[in-house]
């Protein structure tokens, strides 16, 4: 069965740099949400889109962005990287289907920012 | 969002039945128990979702006492390959976005 698939999957920028990450959800889920992991900590969510739109903001830093384009795949843009944004980015989609409220995961980018 | 609480870690041998218990203790009316596997490195896994009493699939079982504020995980017969951090979430049902809020899961260990 598909999955969710991320890329890259690892990632290495300096600080101040930028970097793109990108999501494609799995066919038919409309529903995309982005998560950070820190070393040793629990996943955080970032944000979300549905059907396009932004849905829902959690605590992603104002020089994080990200859209979901016609094709529902996501991108989330980072912008003057600093050191503590070195995570494990999650990008997860859901199914158009209503009677579920399962999330699948993707296999996560690693971004190291040095 | 209802808050969870769930035990830091827990230790297993193999072949054992493992139950991890979670308590929200102000879990609202219209939320769902959701529990969430994770191994190192790889995103979170759906094992299981439940609204009350008992509810099976093909690699648990969810146990929901009437009261709701708590729900109890289990997993038959542990093998070493069930060694991952285990998130017990709580929220909302409906349509909309409905993100995940993890807290501090429970880290279980599965001993030869």
């Amino acid at each position: 069965a598909a999955g969710v698939i991320q890329s890259p999957r690892h990632l290495i920028k300096e600080k101040r740099e930028t970097a793109t990450l990108k999501c494609y959800p799995i066919p038919r889920h409309d529903t995309v949400y982005w998560y950070q992991q820190g070393p040793g900590q629990d996943p955080q969510f970032l944000i979300s889109f549905y059907e396009k739109m932004q849905s829902d903001k959690g605590s992603i830093p104002d020089r994080f962005s990200a859209q979901q384009f016609s094709d529902y795949h996501s991108e989330l843009n980072m912008s003057s990287l600093e050191l503590g944004d070195s995570a494990l980015y999650f990008c997860a989609s859901r199914s158009r289907d209503r009677s579920t409220y399962e999330q699948y995961f993707g296999p996560g980018t690693r971004l190291t920012v040095t | 969002l209802a808050k969870t609480t769930q035990p830091i870690s827990m230790d297993s041998y193999e072949g054992q039945e493992v139950n991890i218990t979670c308590s929200h203790n102000n879990i609202a009316t219209n939320d769902y128990i959701t529990w969430y596997q994770q191994f190192p490195s790889q995103g979170p896994r759906f094992i299981i979702q439940g609204y009350k009493t008992k509810v099976t699939n093909e690699v648990a079982s969810l146990f929901i006492p009437a009261d709701r504020k708590s729900s109890t995980l289990s997993l038959p017969r542990v093998s070493l390959s069930d060694t991952a951090v285990y998130y017990c979430l709580v929220g909302p049902s409906g349509a909309g976005s409905y993100q995940l809020t993890f807290g501090k899961g429970t880290k279980l260990s599965v001993i030869p």
